[in-house]
C-alpha cells in the first residue's frame, strides 16, 4: 500500500539556520502531496500543498517540490524563527483511497 | 467563523465507559473523517464518509461506530472505553467529487481521550 517515510527527528536547530525535513513516499498511482503543521497542544494545519510532478507548494516561506523521479517532497524554509517549533508532517493523497496517509511526524525545535 | 470545530476538547473516563465526540464542518465538503493520533504521534485514518455514506472503514473495532446525521457532522461514538483508546481524535473534511483533482482536508482542533 501507499506509504510516507520521513526523515528521523527530533531536529533541533538555532534561529535563522537553514531547515530540510526529507520526506519520500511510496504510491501506486499519482498522488497529492502535503505537508501539514502541528503547533504545541493545536490541532494540523495545512502548510503546503502540490498536486502533481514539478509543482512547487510555498507558504510562510517554506517550500517543498514534488519530485516524481525520486519520489519526494522535501520541506526547505531559507531561515527559520522559534515560531517553527512544531511537528511536521508529510502526507500523502491517492484521490482513489480518499484518505491521507502520513509520514511519522518530525519534531523541530528552533533555539534562540 | 471555525472552519471543522470538534466538541470536547478533553474527555477523560474509565474504563468500561460510553463516550462520544462531535464534530461539525461549514466548509460545504462532502467528505469528512475521522483520525486517531496515538502517543507516538503518529496519525492513522479510522473512518471516512462522504454525504453520509460510510466509505473507509480501517479495521477499527466494532466498539468504535461513526455516525453522520448529514454531510455537515460526523459523530464518534465509542463503547467499552479500553486504556489503548487513549490518544488525540482529529475530524476533518475535504471536498471530494467530480472535477476535484486533489484531496485537501482541513483538520478539527482535535478530542484529547484519556481512558483511566
Amino acid at each position: 500500500g501507499d506509504s510516507v517515510t520521513q526523515m528521523e527527528g527530533p531536529v533541533t536547530l538555532s534561529e535563522e539556520a537553514f531547515l530540510t525535513i526529507n520526506c519520500t513516499y511510496t504510491a501506486t498511482g499519482y498522488p497529492s502531496l502535503f505537508w501539514y503543521v502541528q503547533y504545541p497542544g493545536e490541532g494540523l494545519q495545512l502548510l503546503l500543498k502540490a498536486t502533481k510532478a514539478d509543482d512547487k507548494g510555498s507558504n510562510k516561506g517554506f517550500e517543498a517540490t514534488y519530485r516524481k523521479e525520486t519520489t519526494s517532497f522535501h520541506l526547505e524554509k531559507g531561515s527559520v524563527q522559534v515560531s517553527d517549533s512544531a511537528v511536521y508532517f508529510c502526507a500523502l493523497s491517492d484521490l482513489g483511497a480518499q484518505k491521507l496517509v502520513f509520514g511519522q511526524g518530525t519534531r523541530l525545535t528552533i533555539n534562540p | 467563523d471555525t472552519a471543522v470545530s470538534q466538541t470536547p476538547k478533553y474527555l477523560v473516563t474509565q474504563m468500561g465507559n460510553d463516550k462520544s465526540i462531535k464534530c461539525e464542518q461549514n466548509l460545504g465538503h462532502d467528505t469528512m473523517y475521522w483520525y486517531k493520533q496515538d502517543s507516538k504521534k503518529f496519525l492513522k485514518i479510522m473512518f471516512s464518509y462522504n454525504n453520509k455514506e460510510l466509505i473507509i472503514n480501517e479495521t477499527v473495532p466494532n466498539r468504535f461506530s461513526p455516525k453522520s446525521p448529514d454531510k455537515a457532522h460526523l459523530n464518534l461514538h465509542i463503547n467499552s472505553l479500553e486504556l489503548g483508546d487513549s490518544a488525540v481524535y482529529f475530524c476533518a473534511s475535504s471536498q471530494v467529487g467530480a472535477g476535484y483533482s486533489e484531496n485537501t482536508q482541513y483538520f478539527g482542533p482535535g478530542t484529547r481521550l484519556t481512558v483511566l
